[in-house]
């Protein structure tokens, strides 16, 4: 697609419940990346895919949190008994294959809201 | 931590420009400065990146002091619509951006 995209875009759960949200980045881009952003600040890294491997996954905060991804594209960020210190927006960005001096394109974010 | 430091916030007049300083006094040799922007509620915009030469495009422009400690984006002619928050980053070798607050520019008509 044209640009990177997310969904859904806004999501509401209940404490305890798991969520999955998806991004689809930019065809051919091969790195895909995860952050989270909490009102009213920076963003926070999660995880980064080359490919379909994760070599950096020291973002993550806790064992509740997971991703894969497939195909070398879609990648899914699930959040298992979610707990109300995680919501945020779920911000995904990916960059294409090269040494890597790239600007990374972002989707619009998931806002999740715990209650 | 981020690696970099800006001022929280910032104001500018409409049709000016607007200078973003940005400190990054621990930079290595390879890491490149990025900037983006953050208009609310949407994600993150990339603006530019520069090594060491001072950088121009459509949006922007980057200057890098010589010993590559600061930068700084210089939007040339502001308008309202560049009201956001604008984030210097660096790239670590891991190709993290590692994100600070950022500076929140407002343009004032």
């Amino acid at each position: 697609g044209a640009g990177v995209s997310q969904s859904p875009s806004n999501k509401v759960t209940e404490k305890g419940k798991d969520v999955e949200l998806r991004c689809d980045p930019i065809s051919g881009h091969t790195a895909l990346y995860w952050y989270r952003q909490s009102l009213g600040q920076g963003l926070e890294f999660l995880i980064y895919f080359q490919g379909n491997s994760a070599p950096d996954k020291s973002g993550l905060p806790s064992d509740r949190f997971s991703a894969e991804r497939t195909g070398g594209s879609v990648s899914t960020l699930t959040i298992q008994r979610t707990q109300q210190e995680d919501s945020a927006v779920y911000l995904c960005a990916s960059s294409p294959p090269g040494p890597g001096n790239y600007g990374y394109t972002f989707g619009s974010g998931t806002r999740l809201t715990v209650v | 931590d981020a690696k970099t430091t800006q001022p929280t916030s910032m104001d500018c007049a409409e049709g000016r420009a607007a200078n973003l300083p940005c400190n990054h006094s621990t930079i290595s040799g390879n890491e490149y400065v990025y900037w983006y922007r953050q208009i609310h509620s949407q994600g993150p915009q990339y603006i530019i990146h520069g090594l060491k030469n001072n950088e121009t495009n459509e949006m922007a422009s980057l200057i890098i002091t010589e010993d590559r400690k600061s930068s700084t984006l210089i939007l040339p002619h502001a308008t309202l619509r560049d009201t956001a928050v604008y984030y210097c980053i660096d790239r670590d070798s891991n190709y993290q951006l590692i994100w600070g607050a950022g500076t929140k520019l407002i343009i004032k008509p």
